[in-house]
Order: C-alpha cells, then sequence, then structure tokens
C-alpha cells in the first residue's frame, strides 16, 4: 500500500533556529514529490516539485531535497512568517492521483 | 489572474440537505480535482476530472457527485449532507493530470 509518513508532527523553532522535515515515502513508482505550505484557513501553496533522487531545489531559506526513500525540506534561520504547516504529496507513474501525508506544523518563535 | 477560486466559503447544513460546491480556474487547466481535509487524515481526493468531458472517482467518493460543467468549472454535490461530510473541500487544478497541482482557498461544510 502506498504510504506517505512526515515527521514530526509539530515543531517549535527560535527565529534563526534551523532545522528539518521529513517526508518519507513507499510507494510503486515514485513520478514526483510535491511540497507545499498551507496557512492556517487558506488552501495549500506550492513550493517546490522533485523526481529524482539526488535533485534539490531552493527557495529563500527552504531547501529540499530527495532521496530513493525520503524527502527533506530544510529551513535555514527561519523567521517568525515562515510558520505554517508544510505538506508533503507523492505522485506515482501508475496513477493520476497525488497521496499526501498529514503535515508538520512548524511555530517560529520572535 | 484569480487563479482557483471557490464558492461558499463557509456552509453550514441539516443533515438531509443537499448543495452544489463551486470550483472555478482561470489558468486555462485541464485537469480538476476535489479533496476533502480533516484534522489527522491529511488531503483525500474524493474525485477528479483529467481533462473536460472526463470524471473519475478518487479515494473517498462515497456520497457525493462531480460535474465537469467547461474547461473552468468543475462543481461537487452532496444530495444527502451527512454529519461524517463536515470537513473543508478544497479544488485543485494542474495544466495537465500528473503535473503541479495548484489550490483553491477552500469551503468549510458544517452538517448538523
Amino acid at each position: 500500500e502506498d504510504q506517505v509518513t512526515q515527521s514530526p508532527e509539530a515543531l517549535r523553532l527560535q527565529e534563526g533556529e534551523s532545522s528539518s522535515l521529513n517526508c518519507s515515502y513507499t510507494v510503486s513508482g515514485l513520478r514526483g514529490l510535491f511540497w507545499y505550505r498551507q496557512d492556517p484557513g487558506k488552501g495549500p501553496e506550492f513550493l517546490f516539485t522533485l523526481y529524482s533522487a539526488g535533485e534539490e531545489k531552493e527557495k529563500e531559506r527552504l531547501k529540499a531535497t530527495l532521496t530513493k526513500k525520503e524527502s527533506f525540506l530544510h529551513i535555514t534561520a527561519p523567521k517568525p512568517e515562515d510558520s505554517a504547516t508544510y505538506l508533503c504529496a507523492v505522485q506515482t507513474y501508475i496513477s493520476n492521483q497525488f497521496y499526501f501525508g498529514t503535515g508538520t506544523s512548524l511555530t517560529v518563535i520572535p | 489572474n484569480a487563479g482557483v477560486t471557490q464558492t461558499p466559503k463557509f456552509q453550514v447544513l441539516k443533515t438531509g440537505q443537499s448543495m452544489t460546491l463551486q470550483c472555478a480556474q482561470d489558468m486555462n487547466h485541464n485537469s480538476m480535482y476535489w479533496y476533502r481535509q480533516d484534522p489527522g487524515m491529511g488531503l483525500r481526493l474524493i474525485y477528479y476530472s483529467a481533462s473536460e468531458g472526463t470524471t473519475d472517482k478518487g479515494e473517498v467518493p462515497n456520497g457525493y457527485n462531480v460535474s465537469r460543467l467547461n474547461k473552468r468549472e468543475f462543481s461537487l454535490r452532496l444530495e444527502s449532507a451527512a454529519p461524517s461530510q463536515t470537513s473543508v473541500y478544497f479544488c485543485a487544478s494542474s495544466e495537465f493530470s500528473q503535473e503541479t497541482q495548484y489550490f483553491g482557498p477552500g469551503t468549510r461544510l458544517l452538517v448538523l
């Protein structure tokens, strides 16, 4: 059965304290892995797509990486405005569907 | 360019009532999706439309119907609402069925 697991469920960081969020997956034939940011009361906002092991993408303080079993979202020197829930989703070659994890709720304290 | 829009933003229904959630996109995307989001469950696909004129069931289709009205619009209908359908509903679209999905702001539905 295809599964996507995110950890930790919640993370509290001091402003400037770098850390990483994890998304591990067990799917048959990964086509792509997607990271989204979701603010309270809003829809998910697209961040990155990763297609192959070893691939990396960066945007401001965020950097996403991909291995054959997991993806990491690294947050460097976070600011309070980075507080949000971060979702990952995987897509397989077999299905058109996205399979989402339950997210990591990040709080950055000033 | 509004992206994906959804109406209404919030709705309260009584058990057994029906309603239609509306979704429209102005990005000329071919594929559209309906998800529900529940605490601790993550986003789950209800129905999707890979292209105009086609619809397919997702992971949790029971109790719902959809209509792809045209390329821009994709509606979700609850024929007889149940408390288990209390959730936040998101519509999404993508240029093609295996491309990045872009989400609307959501509809919060409470069924009493």
